[in-house]
């Protein structure tokens, strides 16, 4: 994998659904795995940041896991609520100090 | 703490045009960045300085010049704009140090070439 890519490109959940992303980069020279929370017309907002293979980080019903070995990570969200809607980045750096972002997975949550 | 500023917040060119976009953090950060949105494309890297006085190409630098005018400003020139560089730009910093280089974004520029 060269780029950092995401799936899947958007979402529509129910209210109260749990839902999971994935985002895929590459494994050689990895250094950090950064997931943004980014909501309309607003900037990306950092969420977690991840180096370590097997990381687990967890921010209220938000959730994150890193596999550096196969090059990906996901993101969990547990009851979705409508203030979960925005755009999830992800972005992974080596050793040029350089993040390289996905496209981004779109969630919208319904109420 | 402001964090990362941004001016104008929106601006509206003619082809051929020149201007400059202003960024400004206090929050000590020792690299800074310049990105694009588009839609569809995510965010794309201009340039960046990874500490002042350098200054670096990323991955789409064609038609654009910064300076890294201290440690807190980081300003993007277009000197002729083209309807190609209709997009939002997004300033950022970040400190290698702390944090894995986790970067902290200004609110952006909505920038329309006519």
């Amino acid at each position: 994998i060269l780029n950092v890519e995401q799936s899947p490109q958007s979402l529509h959940v129910q209210e109260g659904d749990s839902t999971n992303f994935t985002c895929s980069f590459p494994s050689s020279n990895f250094y950090a795995l950064h997931w943004y929370r980014w909501e309309t017309a607003k900037s990306p907002e950092a969420l977690f940041v991840m180096t370590l293979n097997g990381d687990e980080k967890k921010k209220g019903r938000i959730s994150a896991t890193l596999n550096t070995k196969e090059g990906y990570s996901y993101l969990y969200i547990k009851g979705s609520q409508p203030e979960d809607s925005a755009t999830y980045l992800c972005a992974s750096s080596g050793s040029a100090r350089q993040l390289t972002f996905g496209s981004g997975t779109q969630l919208t949550v319904l109420p | 703490n402001a964090g990362v500023t941004q001016t104008p917040k929106f601006q509206v060119l003619k082809t051929g045009q020149s201007m400059t976009l202003q960024c400004a953090q206090d929050m000590n950060h020792n690299s800074m960045y310049w990105y694009r949105q588009d839609p569809g494309m995510g965010l794309r890297l201009i340039y960046y300085s990874a500490s002042e006085g350098t200054t670096d190409k990323g991955e789409v630098p064609n038609g654009y010049n910064v300076s890294r005018l201290n440690k807190r400003e980081f300003s993007l020139r277009l000197e002729s704009a083209a309807p190609s560089q209709t997009s939002v730009y997004f300033c950022a910093s970040s400190d290698w140090d702390r944090e894995a280089d986790t970067q902290y974004f200004g609110p952006g520029t909505r920038l329309t070439v006519l």
